[in-house]
């Protein structure tokens, strides 16, 4: 079975840093693109980042962040160790959400999601 | 960007009736690009529907997904208890942006 799992989270005062992590096991995890998808409390979900699958087979890596994260964020992954990682620096009392790691299929067109891991909750407050 | 506004925020129904969820697009996109979660509280999204009407493994074929241009709907044709949640559409073609999602509750 799929399964990625979250950690990583916590409190931070605004302006401090904080590193997740999402374990992945059950697929081939360098085969994938993989994502950060953010919720705020209370409210909807929203795209934080995607990074492509970086295998040799598909070329090479692709990064993309979300305008209210560029320059702060930084996404990364080691396939060798199944993991993918969110360095935040410069944290806002907006970036208070749960985080999750979302998986693109390889069936269909685009950047939807079909795995999801449970999430770890990143509060931002002094 | 591309804004969805779902609609109603909340719908009041009851096991066995019908369930029917819209999702209006600011702008005209392919369908190509449309998916629907299902989300309980606490819980991680789930992937109901992609490109908008082909159903993810394993989700009961109840649920059904139609639409084009700036107009989806996300059908449940008889509800089931486990079926009331939140349900969010979300569009790919032009980077990602979600709906605010809609409350299904018991009435």
């Amino acid at each position: 079975d799929v399964q990625l799992v979250e950690s990583g989270g916590g409190l931070v005062q605004p302006g401090g840093s904080l590193r997740l992590s999402c374990a992945a096991s059950g697929f081939t995890f360098s085969d994938y693109a993989m994502n950060w998808v953010r919720q705020a409390p209370g409210k909807g979900l929203e795209w934080v980042s995607y990074i492509r699958s970086g295998g040799i087979r598909s070329g090479g890596t692709a990064i993309y962040y979300a305008d209210s994260v560029k320059g702060r964020f930084t996404i990364s992954r080691d396939n060798a160790k199944n993991s993918l990682t969110l360095q935040m620096n410069s944290l806002r009392a907006e970036d208070t959400a749960v985080y999750y790691c979302a998986r693109i299929p390889q069936y269909g067109t685009g950047w939807f999601f079909d795995s999801w891991g449970q999430g770890t909750l990143v509060t931002v407050s002094s | 960007e591309i804004v969805l506004t779902q609609s109603p925020g909340t719908l009041s129904l009851s096991p066995g009736e019908r369930a029917t969820l819209s999702c209006r697009a600011s702008q005209s996109f392919s369908s190509t690009y449309l998916a629907w979660y299902q989300q309980k509280p606490g819980q991680a999204p789930r992937l109901l529907i992609y490109g908008a009407s082909s159903r993810a493994t394993g989700i009961p074929d109840r649920f059904s997904g139609s639409g084009s241009g700036t107009d989806f709907t996300l059908t449940i044709s008889r509800l089931e208890p486990e079926d009331f949640a939140v349900y969010y559409c979300h569009q790919y073609e032009r980077s990602q942006t979600f709906g605010q999602g809609t409350k299904l509750e018991i009435k």
